[in-house]
């Protein structure tokens, strides 16, 4: 299965804004609104921040946006935090894989 | 408050094989899909195999089908793999985890169990 594709890295200072690209192909992300993304700190399990392209989980904070174009997705997190310095994964289910999900390479966001 | 607590890791030899479990708590566990999902240290996230709530459908990912094999006892509120002709590239922290709603969107993880491929 071919990973989706991310930056390797993003960095924003406190209360700024960021975005972190996912980029698939037609049969993934530009297929469907499968697309979720997660965070994750290290030594620590993923969390799900982002589910269906845009939608939040209970309890996760309104900083955190998704939104999707063609066959990119994109993770918006605004009024950066010095807690959201975490690695971010994106993933999106696929036709072209006899395992229907496929996870981006993950993106490690640095709050300077 | 929706638990899952994976246990099975350890040290093997190549070629050997291990299973790994996963305990369900604080949800009705025969409605929701489960994933294993692994994490190589220092590496990203690769999702390893799915199973829907009957156990009807179940997938792998190219890199262990044929070796691993996903199973779920809906009585017991648990989760396995059996992992057999363990490479050292299965070395990785193999988490559990929900789909929240069959869209492949894991709402709920465990904290994950190391499992190490070595001689």
């Amino acid at each position: 299965q071919s990973a989706l594709t991310q930056p390797a890295s993003v960095s924003g200072s406190p209360g700024q804004s960021i975005t972190i690209s996912c980029t698939g192909t037609s049969s993934d992300v530009g297929g469907y609104n499968y697309v979720s993304w997660y965070q994750q700190h290290p030594g620590k399990a993923p969390k799900l921040m982002i589910y269906e392209v845009s939608n939040r989980p209970s309890g996760v904070s309104n900083r955190f946006s998704g939104s999707k174009s063609g066959n990119t997705a994109s993770l918006t997190i605004s009024g950066l935090q010095a807690e959201d310095e975490a690695d971010y994964y994106c993933s999106s289910y696929t036709s072209s894989s006899t395992l229907p999900v496929v996870f981006g390479g993950g993106t490690k966001l640095t709050v300077l | 408050e929706v638990q899952l607590v994976e246990s099975g890791g350890g040290l093997v030899k190549p070629g050997g094989s291990l299973r790994l479990s996963c305990a369900a708590s604080g949800f009705t566990f025969s409605s929701y899909s489960m994933n294993w999902v692994r994490q190589a240290p220092g590496k990203g996230l690769e999702w390893v195999s799915s199973i829907s709530s009957s156990s009807s459908y179940i997938y792998y990912a190219d890199s262990v089908k044929g070796r691993f094999t996903i199973s779920r006892d809906n009585a017991k509120n648990s989760l396995y793999l059996q992992m057999n002709s363990l490479r050292a590239e299965d070395t990785a922290v193999y988490y559990c985890a929900r789909d929240r709603d069959g869209s492949y969107s894991l709402d709920y993880w465990g904290q994950g169990t190391l499992v190490t491929v070595s001689s």
